[in-house]
């Protein structure tokens, strides 16, 4: 299986500061990679896709990049509303994979 | 608009069986996967797996391949998990999700497993 590492469980960051957040994956999996946020009690939201489309309404604050098979989600001016738990999801290959999550609050 | 309205909350006893309803409005199921994916109670999410209800082709993670069973109607657009000999492991809310990269996703359905 793919394994998806976000090393980094939890990031505390000021509002308009520019927040990055990675995942790793154990081998290459081209683009075929998401980015959601999920909010306490809700279900998961996608933000991006293809390693760096936005989905549809989500603000373009957010950004994703890719360097290998290391990938980066950007939050260019964090907001209020941008906390919650952000995770990666690879779909190049079953099972898909999730990265374990990267909690994000206010300074 | 799209929607998925998932079945309610479920109380199973150990050893026995649930089996949870996902119904897709705004999105004609026979043109994408449905996936399932679990998070358990303060955990991360997890993929279960995915069936296709165009021809009723399926494929589980294999942690979950003798817990989980899809299924499908496309008459009414409704997809179903049914999970089997439940635990007090398997307790989690379950979520239903369409589209390539799962897009939409339903709610969640709370399964709780006690005696």
């Amino acid at each position: 299986d793919i394994q998806m590492t976000q090393s980094l469980a939890s990031l505390s960051a000021s509002l308009e500061e520019i927040v990055t957040i990675t995942c790793q994956a154990s081998q290459d999996i081209g683009n075929w990679l998401a980015w959601y946020q999920q909010k306490p009690g809700k279900s998961p939201q996608l933000l991006i896709h293809s390693a760096t489309s936005l989905a549809d309404g989500i603000p373009s604050r957010f950004s994703g990049s890719r360097s290998g098979t290391q990938y980066s989600l950007k939050i260019s001016r964090l907001q209020v509303e941008d906390t919650g738990i952000y995770y990666c999801l690879q779909r190049y290959s079953n099972p898909y994979t999730f990265g374990a999550g990267t909690k994000l609050e206010l300074k | 608009e799209v929607q998925l309205q998932q079945s309610g909350a479920e109380l199973g006893k150990p050893g026995t069986s649930v089996k949870l309803s996902c119904k897709v409005s705004g999105y004609n199921i026979r043109s994408t996967y449905m996936h399932w994916v679990n998070q358990r109670p303060g955990k991360g999410l997890e993929w279960i797996g995915r069936i296709d209800p165009a021809n009723g082709n399926t494929i589980y993670a294999e942690k979950f391949k003798s817990k989980a069973t899809l299924t499908a109607d496309t008459s009414s657009n409704t997809a179903y998990m049914q999970l089997s000999q439940l635990k007090s492991d398997d307790t989690a809310i379950y979520f239903c999700a369409i589209a390539g990269y799962f897009d939409f996703w339903g709610p969640g359905t709370m399964v709780t497993v006690s005696s």
